[in-house]
C-alpha cells in the first residue's frame, strides 16, 4: 500500500531537548516536504527536498533542520525545541512536476512545555 | 509567486443542502489546483485536482470544482451535503516549473442535521 509514515504520532517534550520526527515513503517519490499546521494559519511549509541531498527552506524554517540521505526518508530535527514549536506537523511526498498530487502522513502532534 | 485565498473560514449547511467552498488563486503561470480534505485527527486526503484538461473537475464523494481563469477561482461544490462531509477543506496551488504546494488557510465545513 502506498503510504507516508510519520513517527511518533504524539510527542510531549521539554524546552531544549533535541528531538527527531521521522518520515518515510514507499512510493519512490523525489519530492518530500514538512509542514506545520496551526489554527487559522493553514499549512505552512518548513523545509522541502527535491531529491537526495537536495534540501531547501520553506516559509517557516527557523528552529528546524532536515536531512535527505536516502530517497525514502526525510526526518525533521528540532535541535532545541521551544513552546512556539508546539503544533501539528505533516510530512508529504510527491513525484516531480506541478500536476502530481501530494500524499500526506497522518501527522505528529508535538507539545513543547 | 503563487498564493491562495479561501474566502470563508467557516461554512455551515444543513444536511441535504448544497455546499459551496470558495477559493481564489494568484499565479504567474498556468497553475495546477487541488482540493484536500482533512477529517478530525486525520491526515489530508486529495478530493480532486485541476491540471489544464477539463475546467470542470469531478472528485470523490460527489464533490466537483470549476476552474475559471477569468475570475482566478476554483470553487468547490457538492449538490447535497452529508453529515460525513463535516471536515476542514484546503485549496492548494502548484505553479508551472515548481513542485512546491501553497495552501490556503482552510475552510471548516459544519453540517447540521
Amino acid at each position: 500500500e502506498a503510504q507516508v509514515t510519520q513517527n511518533p504520532r504524539y510527542l510531549i517534550t521539554v524546552t531544549g531537548k533535541k528531538l527527531t520526527v521521522t518520515c518515510s515513503q514507499n512510493m519512490n517519490h523525489e519530492y518530500m516536504s514538512w509542514y506545520r499546521q496551526d489554527p487559522g494559519l493553514g499549512l505552512r511549509q518548513i523545509y522541502y527536498s527535491m531529491n537526495v541531498e537536495v534540501t531547501d527552506k520553506g516559509d517557516v524554517p527557523e528552529g528546524y533542520k532536515v536531512s535527505r540521505k536516502e530517497k525514502r526518508n526525510f526526518p525533521l530535527i528540532l535541535e532545541s525545541p521551544s513552546p512556539n514549536q508546539t503544533s501539528l506537523y505533516f510530512c508529504a511526498s510527491k513525484s516531480q512536476g506541478m500536476n502530481t498530487e501530494a500524499f500526506f502522513g497522518q501527522g505528529t502532534r508535538l507539545t513543547v512545555v | 509567486a503563487q498564493s491562495v485565498t479561501q474566502l470563508d473560514s467557516h461554512v455551515s449547511v444543513s444536511e441535504g443542502t448544497p455546499v459551496l467552498l470558495r477559493c481564489n488563486y494568484s499565479s504567474s503561470y498556468s497553475p495546477s489546483l487541488f482540493w484536500y480534505v482533512q477529517h478530525p485527527n486525520k491526515g489530508l486526503q486529495l478530493l480532486l485536482k485541476y491540471t489544464s484538461a477539463a475546467t470542470l473537475v469531478k472528485g470523490i464523494n460527489g464533490f466537483e470544482a470549476e476552474f475559471k481563469k477569468s475570475e482566478t477561482s476554483f470553487h468547490l461544490t457538492k449538490p447535497s451535503a452529508h453529515m460525513s462531509d463535516a471536515a476542514e477543506y484546503f485549496c492548494v496551488v502548484s505553479e508551472a516549473g515548481y513542485s512546491t504546494l501553497t495552501f490556503g488557510k482552510g475552510t471548516m465545513l459544519l453540517v447540521s442535521p
